[in-house]
Order: structure tokens, then C-alpha cells, then sequence
């Protein structure tokens, strides 16, 4: 399969914990990104992080991408109970797709 | 405000009885596309489109047309919709007709199918 694999499938944390997702995936890609959904809604474009890129921060989000392991993680700091939601990490393998995970469910605990 | 819009919200319906969801956008993105969602298998692609006139098939396009006769509008067709076909649905565009750059999403169709 072509699309990322999000680990773990849930997750639940203390409101003020970091929460780390992870996405590892088998093809090459152009460039991979995170979505976040709030229970059934649509979904919200976190960050895009392209393929000669390692590190991208986007306010308490953090994403790493280490291509020769085929693997990315979001770090969300200091995590509030808003934050509750699934994650998902989506692949562009330079094609007209972009290929979605299964998804990380979240839960903050206030 | 630039959005993704899609109708209706929910939808249900019997097997065999023909339906329209529509989406439009208002960002004049060149990209357009259809996903379904259930539980578990994430988001599957079902059609998707680069331009006017231009639309491919996804990995699941069984059961379902599309159109792009206008740049803004995209309708998801089920022309003779079956049970199997009970899903949550999105429509989402992109401004880049390769689909380099993010994609919006529209609310979500929940369309149930008896």
C-alpha cells in the first residue's frame, strides 16, 4: 500500500503534555502533510513539509520528515484539550494524489 | 471567505435511487476532488480532477461520475447508489493542479443509503 501508516491509533494525554504521532510510509514522496478532523468534520491542513525539508514548526506543532526512514512525526507541545481530534498524515508521491492514513486518534484530558 | 462547499450535510436515500452531491469552491483552484471516509481505512480516493474537462479515476471510483464542466464546480454522482456506498464523503480543492500544495476541505456529506 501506498499510504502512510499513523502510529498510534489512539492516543490520550493530560492536558498540558506533548502528544507525538507518527507516519511511516514505503514509496518516495514529493512532499507529505498533516491534517487534523474534528469528530466527522472536515479536515484542517496543518503543515506541508516537502522532501528536502527536515523540520518544519508551525506555533506548538513540530514536524520532522526523515526520508531515508520513510518516516515523519507531529509533536504537538503543551497540548490542550481543543487539540482533541484526529490527525492524519497525507502523501503526495508526485502524481495527482494525495494519499491518506488511517489517522491518530487524540484525546486530551482537561 | 474562501471555502469548500459542499450540500447537502446528510443525506439518506434508498438503493437504486439516483443522487447529486455537489461542492464548489471559490479560491479559482485548478484541483478538485472527492474522497469518501469510513471508519477505520482513513480517507480513499474516488475521483479527482486537474482542470476543466480533465478527471481521473481515484482508487475507489466504483459506483460513482463526476463532472468539471466549470472550474468551480465539482458534482459526486452515484447514479444507482447501493448500501456499500453508506459513507462520509468530502469534496477538496487545491490551487495546484498536480496537487503539490494543501488541500481544502469542504464540511463533510454523511449520506446513508437504506
Amino acid at each position: 500500500s501506498q499510504q502512510g501508516e499513523e502510529d498510534p491509533q489512539a492516543l490520550s494525554i493530560q492536558e498540558g503534555e506533548n502528544a507525538t504521532m507518527n507516519c511511516s510510509y514505503k514509496t518516495s514522496i514529493n512532499n507529505l502533510q498533516w491534517y487534523r478532523q474534528n469528530s466527522g468534520r472536515g479536515l484542517v491542513h496543518l503543515i506541508l513539509i516537502r522532501s528536502n525539508e527536515r523540520e518544519k514548526h508551525s506555533g506548538r506543532l513540530r514536524v520532522t520528515l526523515d526520508t531515508s526512514k520513510k518516516s515523519s512525526s507531529l509533536l504537538i507541545t503543551a497540548s490542550r484539550a481543543a487539540d482533541t481530534a484526529s490527525y492524519f498524515c497525507a502523501l503526495n508521491t508526485g502524481g495527482f494524489k494525495t494519499i491518506f492514513g488511517a489517522g491518530t486518534r487524540l484525546f486530551v484530558k482537561a | 471567505e474562501a471555502q469548500v462547499t459542499q450540500n447537502p450535510r446528510y443525506l439518506i436515500t434508498v438503493t437504486g435511487k439516483k443522487l447529486t452531491v455537489t461542492c464548489s469552491q471559490n479560491m479559482n483552484h485548478e484541483y478538485m476532488s472527492w474522497y469518501r471516509q469510513d471508519p477505520g481505512l482513513g480517507l480513499r480516493q474516488i475521483y479527482y480532477s486537474m482542470n476543466v474537462e480533465v478527471t481521473d479515476k481515484g482508487d475507489v471510483p466504483e459506483g460513482y461520475k463526476v463532472s468539471r464542466k466549470e472550474k468551480r464546480n465539482f458534482p459526486l454522482i452515484l447514479e444507482s447508489p447501493s448500501p456499500n456506498q453508506t459513507s462520509l464523503y468530502f469534496c477538496a480543492s487545491s490551487s495546484d493542479g498536480t496537487v503539490k500544495e494543501k488541500l481544502f476541505f469542504g464540511s463533510g456529506t454523511q449520506l446513508s443509503v437504506l
